[in-house]
Protein backbone atom coordinates (compact mmCIF):
# COMPACT_ATOMS: atom_id res chain seq x y z
CA UNK A 1 0.00 0.00 0.00
CA UNK A 2 1.28 3.95 -0.78
CA UNK A 3 1.65 5.36 2.39
CA UNK A 4 2.50 8.77 2.57
CA UNK A 5 3.87 10.40 6.12
CA UNK A 6 3.78 14.54 7.07
CA UNK A 7 5.80 15.00 10.00
CA UNK A 8 5.30 17.06 11.92
CA UNK A 9 1.37 16.65 12.35
CA UNK A 10 1.81 20.39 13.95
CA UNK A 11 4.24 23.21 14.27
CA UNK A 12 4.55 26.69 15.33
CA UNK A 13 7.13 29.41 14.22
CA UNK A 14 7.39 33.06 15.23
CA UNK A 15 7.07 35.47 12.12
CA UNK A 16 10.23 36.06 9.96
CA UNK A 17 11.46 32.23 10.53
CA UNK A 18 11.78 29.66 7.75
CA UNK A 19 9.22 26.91 7.87
CA UNK A 20 10.23 23.17 6.63
CA UNK A 21 7.97 20.61 6.19
CA UNK A 22 8.57 17.19 5.66
CA UNK A 23 6.91 14.41 3.43
CA UNK A 24 7.89 10.68 2.75
CA UNK A 25 6.20 8.29 0.79
CA UNK A 26 6.95 4.81 0.78
CA UNK A 27 6.78 4.04 -3.28
CA UNK A 28 9.52 5.61 -4.98
CA UNK A 29 7.91 5.04 -8.14
CA UNK A 30 6.51 8.20 -8.33
CA UNK A 31 5.09 10.51 -11.27
CA UNK A 32 4.37 13.82 -9.28
CA UNK A 33 3.86 15.30 -6.09
CA UNK A 34 1.87 18.27 -5.20
CA UNK A 35 2.02 20.19 -2.28
CA UNK A 36 -1.11 22.16 -1.21
CA UNK A 37 -2.73 24.62 1.45
CA UNK A 38 -6.01 24.03 3.43
CA UNK A 39 -7.52 26.66 4.94
CA UNK A 40 -9.88 25.43 8.21
CA UNK A 41 -13.24 23.77 6.99
CA UNK A 42 -11.64 25.15 3.30
CA UNK A 43 -11.28 23.47 0.09
CA UNK A 44 -7.38 22.75 -0.73
CA UNK A 45 -5.17 25.22 -3.34
CA UNK A 46 -2.68 23.61 -5.29
CA UNK A 47 1.06 25.70 -4.21
CA UNK A 48 3.33 23.67 -6.18
CA UNK A 49 3.59 20.38 -8.59
CA UNK A 50 6.87 18.57 -8.84
CA UNK A 51 6.96 16.41 -12.01
CA UNK A 52 9.45 13.09 -10.86
CA UNK A 53 12.05 14.59 -13.41
CA UNK A 54 12.78 17.22 -11.34
CA UNK A 55 14.56 17.84 -8.19
CA UNK A 56 12.99 21.18 -7.22
CA UNK A 57 9.93 23.89 -8.05
CA UNK A 58 9.75 27.36 -6.98
CA UNK A 59 7.04 29.77 -6.80
CA UNK A 60 7.94 33.23 -4.71
CA UNK A 61 8.51 32.27 -1.27
CA UNK A 62 7.62 28.50 -1.91
CA UNK A 63 10.64 26.16 -2.58
CA UNK A 64 9.97 22.13 -2.80
CA UNK A 65 12.35 19.60 -3.18
CA UNK A 66 12.17 15.96 -4.14
CA UNK A 67 14.36 12.87 -3.71
CA UNK A 68 12.67 9.77 -5.41
CA UNK A 69 15.42 7.38 -4.30
CA UNK A 70 14.58 8.40 -0.76
CA UNK A 71 11.52 8.65 -0.87
CA UNK A 72 11.18 12.58 0.35
CA UNK A 73 9.88 15.73 -0.12
CA UNK A 74 10.34 19.10 1.81
CA UNK A 75 8.81 22.38 1.36
CA UNK A 76 10.46 25.38 2.32
CA UNK A 77 8.01 28.91 3.03
CA UNK A 78 10.72 31.60 3.38
CA UNK A 79 10.02 34.23 6.14
CA UNK A 80 6.84 32.98 7.12
CA UNK A 81 4.02 35.48 8.10
CA UNK A 82 0.86 35.12 9.93
CA UNK A 83 -1.40 34.66 6.73
CA UNK A 84 0.63 31.09 5.90
CA UNK A 85 -1.06 29.76 8.85
CA UNK A 86 -2.73 26.79 7.36
CA UNK A 87 -2.05 23.15 7.02
CA UNK A 88 -0.28 21.82 4.30
CA UNK A 89 -0.84 18.78 2.49
CA UNK A 90 1.37 16.61 0.18
CA UNK A 91 -0.17 14.03 -2.53
CA UNK A 92 1.48 11.52 -4.19
CA UNK A 93 0.84 10.20 -8.31
CA UNK A 94 1.79 6.97 -9.35
CA UNK A 95 0.56 8.19 -12.67
CA UNK A 96 -2.92 7.04 -12.40
CA UNK A 97 -5.62 9.16 -11.32
CA UNK A 98 -5.43 8.90 -7.88
CA UNK A 99 -3.76 11.18 -5.79
CA UNK A 100 -2.31 9.72 -2.02
CA UNK A 101 -2.31 12.05 0.38
CA UNK A 102 -0.18 13.13 3.52
CA UNK A 103 -2.29 13.73 6.61
CA UNK A 104 -0.62 17.35 6.70
CA UNK A 105 1.25 19.57 8.58
CA UNK A 106 -0.44 22.19 10.78
CA UNK A 107 1.29 25.47 10.77
CA UNK A 108 0.84 28.34 13.26
CA UNK A 109 2.44 31.44 12.82
CA UNK A 110 2.93 33.94 15.22
CA UNK A 111 3.27 37.49 15.10
CA UNK B 1 -9.09 32.69 -12.83
CA UNK B 2 -11.15 29.69 -13.17
CA UNK B 3 -11.73 27.67 -10.25
CA UNK B 4 -13.95 24.78 -9.29
CA UNK B 5 -17.56 25.33 -8.05
CA UNK B 6 -19.46 23.12 -5.94
CA UNK B 7 -23.08 23.14 -4.44
CA UNK B 8 -24.13 23.19 -2.01
CA UNK B 9 -21.88 24.26 0.84
CA UNK B 10 -23.23 22.52 3.68
CA UNK B 11 -25.62 19.04 3.24
CA UNK B 12 -27.82 17.59 6.37
CA UNK B 13 -29.65 14.56 5.25
CA UNK B 14 -30.73 11.78 7.27
CA UNK B 15 -29.66 8.39 7.13
CA UNK B 16 -30.81 6.32 4.74
CA UNK B 17 -31.77 8.94 1.90
CA UNK B 18 -30.50 10.16 -1.09
CA UNK B 19 -27.69 13.31 -1.69
CA UNK B 20 -26.41 14.94 -4.81
CA UNK B 21 -23.68 16.86 -4.75
CA UNK B 22 -22.65 18.63 -7.53
CA UNK B 23 -19.60 19.92 -9.23
CA UNK B 24 -19.12 22.18 -12.15
CA UNK B 25 -15.32 21.84 -13.14
CA UNK B 26 -13.07 24.37 -14.90
CA UNK B 27 -14.12 24.54 -18.49
CA UNK B 28 -11.45 23.29 -20.57
CA UNK B 29 -10.04 20.29 -17.93
CA UNK B 30 -11.11 16.85 -19.19
CA UNK B 31 -10.74 14.78 -16.05
CA UNK B 32 -12.57 15.15 -12.86
CA UNK B 33 -12.49 13.57 -9.74
CA UNK B 34 -14.13 12.95 -6.17
CA UNK B 35 -12.41 12.77 -3.07
CA UNK B 36 -13.95 12.81 0.59
CA UNK B 37 -11.96 13.91 4.30
CA UNK B 38 -13.97 12.44 7.07
CA UNK B 39 -12.94 15.14 9.77
CA UNK B 40 -9.62 14.62 11.43
CA UNK B 41 -8.60 12.03 8.36
CA UNK B 42 -6.68 12.40 5.16
CA UNK B 43 -8.55 13.48 2.36
CA UNK B 44 -9.23 10.06 0.22
CA UNK B 45 -9.51 9.47 -3.58
CA UNK B 46 -13.10 7.66 -4.46
CA UNK B 47 -13.17 7.93 -8.71
CA UNK B 48 -11.87 9.89 -11.41
CA UNK B 49 -13.79 10.07 -14.42
CA UNK B 50 -13.21 11.13 -18.35
CA UNK B 51 -15.47 10.61 -21.72
CA UNK B 52 -18.34 10.65 -20.42
CA UNK B 53 -16.34 7.12 -17.94
CA UNK B 54 -15.34 6.54 -15.06
CA UNK B 55 -11.44 5.21 -15.22
CA UNK B 56 -10.70 4.22 -11.81
CA UNK B 57 -12.35 4.30 -8.69
CA UNK B 58 -11.37 3.50 -4.82
CA UNK B 59 -12.76 0.75 -2.62
CA UNK B 60 -14.56 3.61 -0.80
CA UNK B 61 -16.82 3.93 -4.47
CA UNK B 62 -19.36 0.82 -3.78
CA UNK B 63 -22.49 0.37 -5.34
CA UNK B 64 -23.96 3.32 -3.19
CA UNK B 65 -21.70 5.30 -5.43
CA UNK B 66 -22.47 6.89 -8.57
CA UNK B 67 -20.99 9.96 -10.88
CA UNK B 68 -22.65 11.89 -13.92
CA UNK B 69 -21.79 14.37 -16.08
CA UNK B 70 -25.40 15.38 -17.28
CA UNK B 71 -24.48 17.81 -19.50
CA UNK B 72 -21.34 19.90 -21.02
CA UNK B 73 -20.76 21.87 -17.67
CA UNK B 74 -21.88 19.89 -14.41
CA UNK B 75 -20.22 16.79 -12.49
CA UNK B 76 -22.65 15.23 -9.82
CA UNK B 77 -21.92 12.68 -6.78
CA UNK B 78 -25.06 10.64 -6.50
CA UNK B 79 -24.99 8.95 -2.69
CA UNK B 80 -27.85 6.21 -2.88
CA UNK B 81 -28.51 5.55 0.62
CA UNK B 82 -26.55 7.34 2.84
CA UNK B 83 -24.99 5.80 6.29
CA UNK B 84 -23.28 7.84 9.49
CA UNK B 85 -20.17 7.26 8.20
CA UNK B 86 -20.52 8.73 4.58
CA UNK B 87 -20.11 12.14 6.94
CA UNK B 88 -17.35 13.95 5.48
CA UNK B 89 -16.30 17.33 3.10
CA UNK B 90 -16.67 16.10 -0.32
CA UNK B 91 -14.02 17.67 -3.31
CA UNK B 92 -14.43 17.96 -6.49
CA UNK B 93 -11.40 18.10 -8.67
CA UNK B 94 -10.42 18.64 -12.54
CA UNK B 95 -7.57 18.51 -14.52
CA UNK B 96 -6.90 19.52 -18.13
CA UNK B 97 -4.92 16.07 -19.19
CA UNK B 98 -3.72 13.08 -17.45
CA UNK B 99 -1.01 10.43 -18.21
CA UNK B 100 2.50 9.53 -17.25
CA UNK B 101 3.50 13.65 -16.50
CA UNK B 102 -0.02 14.02 -14.36
CA UNK B 103 -1.23 17.30 -14.48
CA UNK B 104 -2.28 19.89 -11.45
CA UNK B 105 -5.32 18.58 -9.89
CA UNK B 106 -7.61 21.59 -8.95
CA UNK B 107 -9.64 21.07 -6.35
CA UNK B 108 -13.12 22.74 -5.50
CA UNK B 109 -14.06 24.43 -1.98
CA UNK B 110 -16.22 21.21 -0.67
CA UNK B 111 -19.15 20.27 0.67
CA UNK B 112 -19.76 19.38 3.84
CA UNK B 113 -22.39 16.18 3.91
CA UNK B 114 -23.96 15.68 7.52
CA UNK B 115 -25.64 12.75 8.01
CA UNK B 116 -28.19 11.99 10.63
Amino acid sequence: KQEVTQIPAALSVPEGENLVLNCSFTDSAIYNLQWFRQDPGKGLTSLLLIQSSQREQTSGRLNASLDKSSGRSTLYIAASQPGDSATYLCAVSYGNNRLAFGKGNQVVVIP
Amino acid sequence: EPEVTQTPSHQVTQMGQEVILRCVPISNHLYFYWYRQILGQKVEFLVSFYNNEISEKSEIFDDQFSVERPDGSNFTLKIRSTKLEDSAMYFCASSRRQGPSTDTQYFGPGTRLTVL
